[in-house]
């Protein structure tokens, strides 16, 4: 079946630490990707996609995110986290010709400690 | 311009009553999707709507769960007869014609059944 995996659930990091989230999907055909991000008590926003060319996405508020086709895998990165990325981050992946209908990874709660 | 606009907020029902969740797109945006988010899980895809059509309900369970997307108005998930096993956030989003595979999330409605 298609799905997309977050291993790590929980992810507690001190602020300046650097960050690394993974995604994988399970899908041998053409993928669009994304992740999203939750702050409490906030809807969804988008911090990054990718449809084609350049592998490393940049993204908003210094995340980037690399994609690897051959590990099917779309981990995202910061440099150096701050305390007000405390969030929960989801990978969401457009397998095919879904429409846009996205399959979302099972998340991943970030806490930063200041 | 506003986002993609829920309500309510939050709902708590009584099991065995009936729960609407309205959902306002973005304006431009005629596609609507709705998702579900259990306690300690992802997003799980329910159905996708275009104005007066239902594309996609793969995601919506058989039973007392209904979608609409009028020509007027707010797309609705009505939700007959809840039981404790619905209660959940319930995420909005709406994507426009030429979409770019991006969508837009609103601050979602969270439903309690008592």
């Amino acid at each position: 079946a298609q799905s997309v995996s977050q291993h790590n659930h929980h992810v507690i990091l001190s602020e300046a630490a650097s960050l690394e989230l993974g995604c994988n999907y399970s899908y041998g055909g053409t993928v669009n990707l994304f992740w999203y991000v939750q702050y409490p008590g906030q809807h969804l926003q988008l911090l990054l996609k990718y449809f084609s060319g350049d592998p490393l996405v940049k993204g908003i508020k210094g995340f980037e995110a690399e994609f690897i086709k051959s590990k099917f895998s779309f981990n995202l990165r910061k440099p150096s986290v701050q305390w007000s990325d405390t969030a929960e981050y989801f990978c969401a992946v457009k397998m095919g010709n879904a429409g846009n209908m996205l399959t979302f990874g099972g998340g991943t709660r970030l806490m930063v400690k200041p | 311009n506003a986002g993609v606009m829920q309500n309510p907020r939050h709902l708590v029902r009584r099991r065995g009553q009936e729960a609407r969740l309205r959902c306002s797109p973005m304006k431009g945006h005629s596609h609507v999707y709705w998702y579900r988010q259990l306690p300690e899980e992802g997003l799980k895809f329910m159905v996708y709507l275009q104005k007066e059509n239902i594309i996609d309900e793969s995601g919506m369970p058989k039973e007392r769960f209904s979608a609409e997307f009028p020509k007027e108005g707010p797309s609705i998930l009505r939700i007959q007869q809840v039981v404790r096993g619905d209660s959940a956030a319930y995420f909005c989003a709406s994507s426009s014609p030429s979409g770019a595979n991006v969508l837009t999330f609103g601050a979602g409605s969270r439903l309690t059944v008592l």
